[in-house]
């Protein structure tokens, strides 16, 4: 089974804190995504990465930016966290091939910026 | 616009009934349509995926179905269970670079 694992369930950080999200996959996926989900907004793209060291703006990519080092891990990096980014955040994965490919989520991050 | 509308928003059922939720997609080029299922606080999990050649796909008490030609697609659950409690997300992938668009949801509350 694809496992996805992200570092924290919950989150308080301060406003104006610099904030990491962290993700891990185990199954040597390509693909990697950050959204975030929002009441009555549903999911929606920040980033993405396609490759090690690759990355690509999804929707709404303002106030965060990504890193991905390694194959496995790919990160989301609030810079100066506002409380608009109070959110629920979702890593994603799935191999490449095309685009019927399965997405595998992890199980969340509920930030609260205070 | 790519959008992806799904109703109802919220649906409250008994334990044991059927139920039907809908998904109207305008995304083009559609390649495939999902249907996710997410328990409260927990990411999304995979039910099916259909192509556009695909007019129904089963996965337990779960069939979704496909039309495209009208751009709608629905999802049917059997006899419910109170498991089935929670948002059920229907996704188009297609656009310019096959990205996924995401609708809102459908809450199911399964009640006993």
């Amino acid at each position: 089974d694809v496992k996805v694992t992200q570092s924290s369930r919950y989150l308080v950080k301060r406003t104006g804190e610099k904030v990491f999200l962290e993700c891990v996959q185990d199954m040597d996926h390509e693909n990697m995504f950050w959204y975030r989900q929002d009441p009555g907004l549903g999911l929606r793209l920040i980033y993405f990465s396609y490759d090690v060291k690759m990355k690509e703006k999804g929707d709404i990519p303002e106030g965060y930016s990504v890193s991905r080092e390694k194959k496995e891990r790919f990160s989301l990096i609030l810079e100066s966290a506002s409380t608009n980014q109070t959110s629920m955040y979702l890593c994603g994965t799935s191999p490449s091939g095309g685009a019927v490919t399965e997405v595998f989520f992890g199980q969340g991050t509920r930030l609260t910026v205070v | 616009k790519n959008q992806v509308e799904q109703s109802p928003q919220s649906l409250i059922i008994l334990e044991g009934k059927n139920c039907t939720l809908q998904c109207n997609y305008t995304v083009s080029p559609f390649s495939n349509l999902r249907w996710y299922k997410q328990d409260t606080g927990r990411g999304p999990v995979s039910l099916t995926i259909m192509t556009f050649s695909e007019n129904t796909k089963s996965n337990g008490r779960y069939t979704a179905t496909l039309d495209a030609d009208t751009k709608q697609s629905s999802l049917h659950i059997t006899a419910s269970q109170l498991s089935d409690s929670a948002s059920y997300i229907c996704v188009a992938t297609g656009g310019s670079q096959g990205n996924l668009i995401f609708g809102k949801g459908t809450k199911l509350s399964v009640k006993p």
